[in-house]
């Protein structure tokens, strides 16, 4: 079992520039959620979903920002344009158990 | 209003002694489920303990319990004899409602250092 897979581990972008962060979920977990981590905000759920399905969005910020989930083992979060307060580390946690929640090792986002 | 209170941003102890997370949580739902994530400097999410809200015994796995007081909605984490390695953030986190699915809330964490 490999885990939660994230890609990549830092970024590095400027201001304006388009980001896309990927996630591979563990095989057969049925839910898939992206969370924010900041020093001031903490651990923030952005989006997830269910059987490939958007649940709750209502934690993404603005409209630059979108996730999609084509199929059970791929997910991307991407963000367009970005700004330097997205800098953040961005974590993908997938659930497949009854209440077994695996996050992945997270992208450590930097936009100067 | 915060779903999720860690009240100590900060706890020290010394090793092989047992320390005491606190945490409360908010919520009118009934069912729920409560966890605890280590995050150490490396900055991985490490899943600990859970406990359900309907679940009669607090949960234990290892050297970490769950002292789950439903009545005053606590779940404070309890860490005996204390390792070097048990120096990281600890997160307290809820997810309400009866589904097996469902989205995390975090507690905004304590930071745990062990001397020793």
């Amino acid at each position: 079992d490999a885990g939660v897979i994230q890609s990549p581990r830092h970024e590095v972008t400027e201001m304006g520039q388009e980001v896309t962060l990927r996630c591979k979920p563990i095989s057969g977990h049925n839910s898939l959620f992206w969370y924010r981590q900041t020093m001031m905000r903490g651990l923030e759920l952005l989006i997830y979903f269910n059987n490939n399905v958007p649940i709750d969005d209502s934690g993404m910020p603005e409209d630059r920002f979108s996730a999609k989930m084509p199929n059970a083992s791929f997910s991307t979060l991407k963000i367009q344009p970005s700004e330097p307060r997205d800098s953040a580390v961005y974590f993908c946690a997938t659930q497949g158990r009854l209440y077994g929640y695996t996050f992945g090792s997270g992208t450590r986002l930097t936009v100067v | 209003a915060q779903k999720i209170t860690q009240t100590q941003p900060g706890m020290f102890v010394q090793e092989k002694e047992a320390v005491t997370l606190d945490c409360t949580y908010d919520t009118s739902d009934p069912s729920y489920g409560l966890f605890w994530y280590k995050q150490p400097s490396s900055g991985e999410m490490i899943f600990l303990i859970y406990q359900g809200s309907y679940d009669q015994q607090n949960a234990t796995e290892g050297r970490y319990s769950l002292n789950f007081q439903k009545a005053r909605k606590s779940a404070n984490l309890v860490i005996s004899a204390s390792q070097l390695g048990d120096s990281a953030m600890y997160f307290c986190a809820m997810r309400e409602g009866g589904t097996s699915y469902g989205k995390l809330t975090f507690g905004q964490g304590t930071i745990l250092t062990v001397h020793p």
